[in-house]
Formats: C-alpha cells, sequence, structure tokens
C-alpha cells in the first residue's frame, strides 16, 4: 500500500541553524501539508500546498518557513532560522485532490533544537 | 473559524470491553469531514475513521464505529472489544471542503488487561 515517507526520522541541530525536512507523498497525490505537533500537545496546520504553490497557511508558518516541491517527488520544509520552540514533531501528509479524500500522514520527523 | 474540542483528556477501559470517546465541532459550513486519528507512542498519526458530513449512516471499520449527530455538531468514536493495542492517544479532527485539518486536544485511551 502506497505511503508517505519522511526524512530524517529525527533531527537535532543548533539554534539559530537552518533545516529542511524532507517529505516524499503518494504518487499520485495533489495536495500536501504539513503540521506540527509540540510535544504534549496537539497537532497544529502549518501550510497546505496545491499546484505548486501555498494555498493556506497558519499564523504560526511565519517567515522563517518555507515550502518547496523540488521536483515531482519530493515535498519539503525550511526552518531558516530554527529556534528553541521549533522543537517538535514535523508531519507531512498528502491526499488526492478529490474533495472526499482523506489526507494519510507520514511517520513524522522529530526536531530537537539545541 | 472551525474549533474541534475533545472534553476527555484520559480515558480508560478494561480489555474486551468497549469505550466510547467524545468529540464536538464548531463550524458554519455545511460541507466537511471528520475523522479520528490514532497515535501510538511512535507517535505516527494512523487514520481509524472517517465521516462524510453529508451521509447520515454512521461509518464503521470493524470494532471501530462513530455516532456522528450532525445537528448537535457531535462525532464520537466506539471501540468495541478493545485490545492492548488500541492503546494510544486518539486524535478528533475536522476537514472543510477545501481546507486544512483542524484537531482537538486529544484524548489518551488506556486499555487494561
Amino acid at each position: 500500500e502506497p505511503e508517505v515517507t519522511q526524512t530524517p526520522s529525527h533531527q537535532v541541530t543548533q539554534m539559530g541553524q537552518e533545516v529542511i525536512l524532507r517529505c516524499v507523498p503518494i504518487s499520485n497525490h495533489l495536495y500536501f501539508y504539513w503540521y506540527r505537533q509540540i510535544l504534549g500537545q496537539k497537532v497544529e496546520f502549518l501550510v497546505s500546498f496545491y499546484n505548486n504553490e501555498i494555498s493556506e497557511k497558519s499564523e504560526i508558518f511565519d517567515d522563517q518557513f518555507s515550502v518547496e516541491r523540488p521536483d515531482g517527488s519530493n515535498f519539503t520544509l525550511k526552518i531558516r532560522s530554527t529556534k528553541l520552540e521549533d522543537s517538535a514533531m514535523y508531519f507531512c501528509a498528502s491526499r488526492d485532490g478529490r474533495l472526499t479524500d482523506t489526507q494519510y500522514f507520514g511517520p513524522g520527523t522529530r526536531l530537537t533544537v539545541l | 473559524a472551525q474549533t474541534v474540542t475533545q472534553s476527555q483528556p484520559e480515558m480508560s477501559v478494561q480489555e474486551a470491553e468497549t469505550v466510547t470517546l467524545s468529540c464536538t465541532y464548531d463550524t458554519s459550513e455545511s460541507d466537511y469531514y471528520l475523522f479520528w486519528y490514532k497515535q501510538p507512542p511512535s507517535r505516527q498519526m494512523i487514520l481509524v475513521i472517517r465521516q462524510e458530513a453529508y451521509k447520515q449512516q454512521n461509518a464503521t471499520e470493524n470494532r471501530f464505529s462513530v455516532n456522528f449527530q450532525k445537528a448537535a455538531k457531535s462525532f464520537s468514536l466506539k471501540i468495541s472489544d478493545s485490545q492492548l493495542g488500541d492503546a494510544a492517544m486518539y486524535f478528533c479532527a475536522y476537514r472543510s471542503a477545501l481546507g486544512d485539518m483542524r484537531f482537538g486536544a486529544g484524548t489518551r485511551l488506556t486499555v487494561k488487561p
């Protein structure tokens, strides 16, 4: 069964460094998403991406964040200058574009900012 | 903005028994989708069940079923014949026809042997 994959599973970085989190959505999917979950808290929406552009973003998704689909398979989230409070689990999700379709989540990347 | 409320931070059930997790939501939209996701200790998000708001029939997936009350904006999850592997955080989620997902705060389910 096709699934969303994410790399790395765990990323440790120093405050102020740039990180890129990678996702490979399910191949025929058209809509892509990033979410984050701070430890012990609920999952929060960051951004949605369709047709090579951001379709919606939350107030969390400020200028430090950017997303890109550099080729036909990868979908990346970049954090330019990480802060301690960026430590969280980051989930990528995708869906195929039918209005009724479900978002399928990847296994997540645990980001630790020291 | 849509909000999703899970009023039970923690629930406990005896193995083989039935438990119901509550979820309410607030929306002015008529077309939307509701989901329950399971998050085990590995923290992966696993889809348990989904419900389209235009469908009156409650969704069922094996031991998992929902009680969808559209007028009351309620979407509870019933787990029958609970198993040890059901222990996890359960998140209720709302998605509008075109938008992103909004999650509740989660309910931690413990299954006692």
